[in-house]
């Protein structure tokens, strides 16, 4: 298996461009996250998804943020419009759940809001 | 929510010594106990976990402890390598949901 697949890989935008990431979870997951990581806040839980449902989405920080998973094999998370302290490495997750919390992370997007 | 910390937040050994990180977390009702390694450029991957109905785990070099009276577990890695040179993250989780612990710099000097 190829593993989480997340792209762009990096990101560079204005500030108030939108920015949308990708997120292919590993085929047979039915847990899917997106997390953010930065060195002031650390790992954030932005939203969890289980079978495509939206369970969880406390940890969005702003309505410019949402996200979407319209099947079991993408996801996108959306930022709309891009503010500079949105720079961040934002991570997507899958885990079988059904079975094991284990959670597979995929490389990272690294976005950057200039 | 829950409160997770983790400590040390720098730890630095010779090759070959031992390395223990501890975390603590608030939440009694916390089922599920695993320990993230995240090198450079990487997403964090899951080393070693342990469930609530059990006391320790090894896995070769690697082990988890767990206290829940006390609600802290922690992560022991012996013979260190300077390979296992990462930063460790604990993430008490209820179920499959974890909230991740600020990490630990775990620095193995050849």
């Amino acid at each position: 298996d190829a593993g989480v697949i997340q792209s762009p890989r990096h990101e560079v935008t204005e500030m108030g461009q939108e920015v949308t990431l990708r997120c292919k979870p590993i085929s047979g997951h039915n847990s899917l996250f997106w997390y953010r990581q930065t060195m002031m806040r650390g790992l954030e839980l932005l939203i969890y998804f289980n079978n495509n449902v939206p369970i969880d989405d406390s940890g969005m920080p702003e309505d410019r943020f949402s996200a979407k998973m319209p099947n079991a094999s993408f996801s996108t998370l959306k930022i709309q419009p891009s503010e500079p302290r949105d720079s961040a490495v934002y991570f997507c997750a899958s885990s079988p759940a059904s079975h094991t919390y284990e959670q597979y992370f995929g490389p990272g997007t690294r976005l950057t809001v200039t | 929510g829950e409160n997770v910390e983790q400590h040390p937040s720098t730890l630095s050994v010779q090759e070959g010594d031992s390395a223990v990180i501890k975390c603590t977390y608030s939440d009694s009702a916390s089922n599920y106990f695993p320990w993230y390694k995240q090198e450079l450029g990487k997403g964090p991957q899951l080393i070693i976990d342990i469930r609530s109905n059990v006391g320790e785990k090894k896995d070769q070099r690697i082990a988890v402890t767990l206290n829940k009276t006390a609600k802290h577990f922690s992560l022991h890695i012996t013979e260190t390598q300077p390979e296992d040179s990462a930063v460790y993250f604990c993430a008490p989780s209820l179920s499959y949901i974890p909230t991740f612990g600020r990490g630990t710099s775990l620095i193995v000097h050849p």
